[in-house]
C-alpha cells in the first residue's frame, strides 16, 4: 500500500538550533514528492517540490532532499516564525494527476 | 494573482444536518481537489473534480458528494452529518504541478 510517514511526530528546538525532519514514502511511480508549511487553523502553504532522487531545494532556511525512500527538510538555524507544521505529500502515476498523499505532519515549535 | 476561496469560514451544524461548503478555484484552474482534516488524521482525500465532472474520490462514504459548476466553481455537501465529519475542509486546485490550498471551512459537528 502506497503510504507517507512523517517523523517525529513533534519537535522542539532552542531558536538557532538546526535539525531535520523525516518523511518516509512507499510508492510505486513516484510523480514528486511536496513539503507544506501549515500554520494552525489554515490552509497548507507550498514550499517545495521534488521530483528525483538526489535532487536538493533550497528557501531561506529551509532545505529539502530526496532519496529513494525518503525525503528530509532541513531547518538552518530556526527563528520562531518557523514554528508550524509541515507536510510532506507525494503524487504517484495511476491517481488523479496532482492528487497528493499526505502524511500526518510534523510539528516545529522553535522557542526564543 | 488571487487565491483559492472558500467560504464560509466556519459553519456549524447538528448531528443528521446536511452542510454545504463552496470553493473558487484560482482563475483559469479547472480542477478542484477537497481535502478533509480531521484532529490527528492528516489530511485525507476526498474527490478530485475536473472540467465539470468528478474524476476520483477518497475512501469516504456516499453521503460526501460534490459538484463543479461551468466556471469550476465546487461545492462540497455533506448529508446526515455525524460527529466524526468535525474537521477543517480544505479546497485546492493546481498550476505547473502545484497543488495551490485554500483556507479552509471549519466544520462543527455538535
Amino acid at each position: 500500500e502506497d503510504q507517507v510517514t512523517q517523523s517525529p511526530e513533534a519537535l522542539r528546538l532552542q531558536e538557532g538550533e538546526s535539525s531535520s525532519l523525516n518523511c518516509s514514502y512507499t510508492v510505486s511511480g513516484l510523480r514528486g514528492l511536496f513539503w507544506y508549511r501549515q500554520d494552525p487553523g489554515k490552509g497548507p502553504e507550498f514550499l517545495f517540490t521534488l521530483y528525483s532522487a538526489g535532487e536538493e531545494k533550497e528557501k531561506e532556511r529551509l532545505k529539502a532532499t530526496l532519496t529513494k525512500k525518503e525525503s528530509f527538510l532541513h531547518i538552518t538555524a530556526p527563528k520562531p516564525e518557523d514554528s508550524a507544521t509541515y507536510l510532506c505529500a507525494f503524487a504517484y502515476s495511476g491517481a488523479g494527476s496532482y492528487q497528493l498523499t499526505f502524511g500526518k505532519g510534523t510539528k516545529l515549535s522553535v522557542i526564543p | 494573482e488571487a487565491g483559492v476561496t472558500q467560504s464560509p469560514t466556519h459553519l456549524i451544524k447538528t448531528r443528521g444536518q446536511q452542510a454545504t461548503l463552496r470553493c473558487s478555484p484560482i482563475s483559469g484552474h479547472t480542477s478542484v481537489y477537497w481535502y478533509q482534516q480531521a484532529l490527528g488524521l492528516g489530511l485525507q482525500f476526498l474527490l478530485w473534480y475536473d472540467e465539470g465532472e468528478e474524476r476520483n474520490r477518497g475512501n469516504f462514504p456516499p453521503r460526501f458528494s460534490g459538484r463543479q459548476f461551468p466556471n469550476y466553481s465546487s461545492e462540497l455537501n455533506v448529508n446526515a452529518l455525524e460527529l466524526e465529519d468535525s474537521a477543517l475542509y480544505l479546497c485546492a486546485s493546481t498550476s505547473h504541478g502545484i497543488m495551490n490550498f485554500g483556507p479552509g471551512t471549519r466544520l462543527l459537528v455538535l
